[in-house]
């Protein structure tokens, strides 16, 4: 079944840095690559998706990347602030019509 | 916000005990997922359904069942709860298969 790595699992950086989190993936058939943010004691949230037919995807300081030769694909957050700090989940879907499957996560801590 | 409400929120058992946790939406969304969280793995998909009575088991279903009546229930049951099924578990609901998930607040189950 798919297999969803998901690097680093902590990240710290200063106010202001950017910071890049990798994940790979194992099914060829993927399509869907969506990234989630999850603050402390709630549930996870979409924050930006992509999909196989697009390279690139950007929302003002969030983008992804997708390199379906290699299988990855990355988040990128720009001019990091004190609210990013959560932890951040990529995924894939398996094959169409079935679930979600997600990275392990990555605790993100921006320091001002 | 999708409104998707899980009960009960905080639940502590014993082994060998029954236990049901139960998902509601109101968004009439067609998909409907049970993951679990665990530190150092992430969030694993249970099972997920694609519509009323259609279910599939997802990457760590042993120990779980489920079931959907109602296009806006899903429950998750664990027949003889164990020590290890000690987790926080999230529901999500979705419109369309690689569409955003809509995640539930979590309930927390300690199995002593």
């Amino acid at each position: 079944g798919e297999n969803v790595e998901q690097h680093p699992s902590t990240l710290s950086v200063q106010e202001g840095d950017s910071a890049v989190i990798k994940c790979t993936y194992s099914d060829s058939a993927s399509n869907y690559f969506p990234w989630y943010k999850q603050e402390l004691g709630k549930g996870p949230q979409l924050i930006i998706d992509i999909r196989s037919n697009v390279g690139e995807k950007k929302d003002q300081r969030i983008a992804v990347t997708l390199n379906k030769t290699a299988k990855h694909f990355s988040l990128h957050i720009t001019e990091t602030q004190p609210e990013d700090s959560a932890v951040y989940f990529c995924a894939a879907s398996i094959r169409a019509g079935t679930a979600l499957i997600f990275g392990k996560g990555t605790t993100l801590s921006v320091s001002s | 916000d999708a409104g998707i409400t899980q009960s009960p929120r905080h639940k502590v058992t014993e082994t060998g005990t029954p236990v049901t946790l139960r998902c509601h939406q109101t968004e009439n969304h067609r998909y409907m997922y049970w993951y679990r969280q665990d530190p150092g793995h992430g969030l694993r998909l249970i099972h997920y359904s694609y519509g009323v009575k259609d279910t599939d088991k997802g990457e760590v279903s042993d120990g779980y069942s489920v079931s959907r009546s109602k296009t806006e229930d899903f429950l998750l049951t664990l027949e003889s709860a164990t020590s290890s099924q000690t987790s926080v578990y999230f529901c999500a609901s979705s419109r369309e298969w690689d569409g955003e998930l809509f995640f539930g607040e979590g309930s927390r189950l300690t199995v002593l």
